[in-house]
């Protein structure tokens, strides 16, 4: 059974960081594309970040290039969200995905809430 | 950059059939593969259309997916509804990055 477990998120104040962290099982975590996608409510859901299986080809959204950094640890099957300088706009519920092609989803977690406020 | 447009809200009743549309702003909808997923309250986002038409393993055929070239959009088409068919209703497409439409919310009532 495939599962994706998020773990890191919390309350962090504007201008803090956070890094947040996927735990994959029951694929081939190394023969994936795995992604970041935020839901905010009232916006709904934003893609926030992508890297290939050797993490040699990674991509952000607009809005966190420069600010946030992905990552994985194949030899842990772990994901990483490291998320610096921190906004109120980057509060939602953080899901991890995984894919076998990097322009969709098929396996999604179940969310780490990240709230940024003072 | 493109967005994709789709209506806030869809209601219907049980054993009936719902058809929510997601329309392209620029560039042609066949152009990059649309994707559907569902999200019920609480729980995380599920696939239930890939690549247009494609339905993951799991997904009854109730759920089906198309585009319509003439009109730039695609549309998830629900049948025979039922109560736990209850959820908000992402489209999905791409370009170099991945696009997201706004939401639909499926009330069965």
């Amino acid at each position: 059974e495939v599962q994706l477990v998020e773990s890191g998120g919390g309350l962090v104040q504007p201008g803090g960081s956070l890094r947040l962290s996927c735990a994959a099982s029951g694929f081939t975590f190394s023969r994936f594309w795995m992604h970041w996608v935020r839901l905010t409510p009232g916006k709904g859901l934003l893609w926030v970040s992508r890297t290939n299986g050797d993490d040699s080809n990674t991509a952000y959204a607009d809005s966190v290039k420069g600010r946030f950094t992905i990552s994985r640890d194949n030899a842990k099957n772990t994901l990483y969200l490291h998320m610096s300088n921190l906004r109120a706009d980057d509060t939602g519920v953080y899901y991890c995905a995984g894919s076998k092609k990097y322009y969709f989803v098929d396996y999604w977690g179940q969310g780490t809430l990240v709230t940024v406020s003072s | 950059n493109f967005m994709l447009t789709q209506p806030l809200s869809v209601s219907e009743s049980p054993g009936k059939t719902v058809t929510i549309s997601c329309t392209r702003s620029s560039g042609t909808i066949a152009s990059n593969y649309v994707q559907w997923y569902q999200q019920r309250p609480g729980s995380g986002p599920t696939t239930v259309i890939y690549e247009d038409n494609l339905r993951p393993s799991g997904v009854p055929d109730r759920f089906s997916g198309s585009i319509d070239s003439s009109s730039n959009s695609a549309s998830l088409t629900i049948s025979g509804l039922k109560t736990e068919d209850e959820a908000d209703y992402y489209c999905q497409s791409h370009d170099s990055k991945m696009v997201f439409g706004g939401g639909t919310k499926l009330t069965v009532l």
